[in-house]
């Protein structure tokens, strides 16, 4: 069964680069035609679609909601069976839980258990 | 990039059918069959209930259907069950991104 995890820091100070990583487990990244990305939920609010990135005939091809376009960037390590978000500039509204996400054709199929990630000097 | 509207609350008595409703554009709902729903209870991720519109991926029971108008879509819970009390998402494509509605939660009394 597919099982997807988040992990990295839990605390990030303002200004500096949100860094998250995705270890996917039950099935590999690259050996099928999907999308891997991220979608965050600041606390008390709802949920927010980051970007995703392609993986086999659609390897590379990237995709950010365009309010976000200017500091995010996904990226694979398939070697790895991860994927990763780096999020620059941060200030406290990125305060969120952010879950990685496993996509087919727009429809979020699978999806981490999340991680906190909170903005704060 | 404006987020799909959804009722900020319903509400129902078990057994009873509530419809939730997500209205987007031209460029987003009324433009895709790739309209998704998604249920959240508390500190809990996100579960897929319907896509492309109106199927249900295999162990969501058929109480929850969705379906598409125009530039609405709408999600209908019957037999309403204690169970069924969350959080609901709907999510578009649209077009080189993906917005979700900004939830609903849903009360059963």
């Amino acid at each position: 069964q597919l099982q997807l995890q988040e992990s990295g820091p839990g605390l990030v100070k303002p200004s500096e680069t949100l860094s998250l990583t995705c270890t996917v487990s039950g099935g590999s990244i690259s050996t099928s035609d999907h999308y891997w990305g991220w979608v965050r939920q600041p606390p008390g609010k709802g949920l927010e679609w980051i970007g995703t990135i392609g993986t086999l005939t659609y390897s590379g091809n990237t995709f950010y909601k365009p309010s976000l376009k200017s500091r995010v960037t996904i990226s694979l390590d398939t070697s790895n069976n991860q994927f990763s978000l780096k999020l620059t500039s941060v200030t406290a509204a990125d305060t969120a839980v952010y879950y990685c996400t496993k996509e087919v054709e727009s429809t979020t199929h699978h999806w981490g258990q999340g991680t906190l990630v909170t903005v704060s000097s | 990039q404006s987020a799909l509207t959804q009722p900020r609350s319903v509400s129902g008595s078990p057994g009873q059918s509530v419809t939730i409703s997500c209205t987007g554009t031209g460029s987003d709902v009324g433009a895709y069959k790739y309209v998704s729903w998604y249920q959240q209870h508390p500190d809990k991720a996100p579960k897929l209930i319907i896509y492309d519109v109106n199927k249900r991926p295999s162990g969501v029971p058929g109480r929850f259907s969705g379906s598409k108008s125009g530039n609405t879509a709408s999600l209908t819970i019957s037999g309403l069950q204690a169970e069924d009390e969350a959080d609901y998402y709907c999510c578009s494509h649209a077009g080189t991104y993906v917005v979700f509605g900004g939830g609903t939660k849903l009360t059963v009394l």
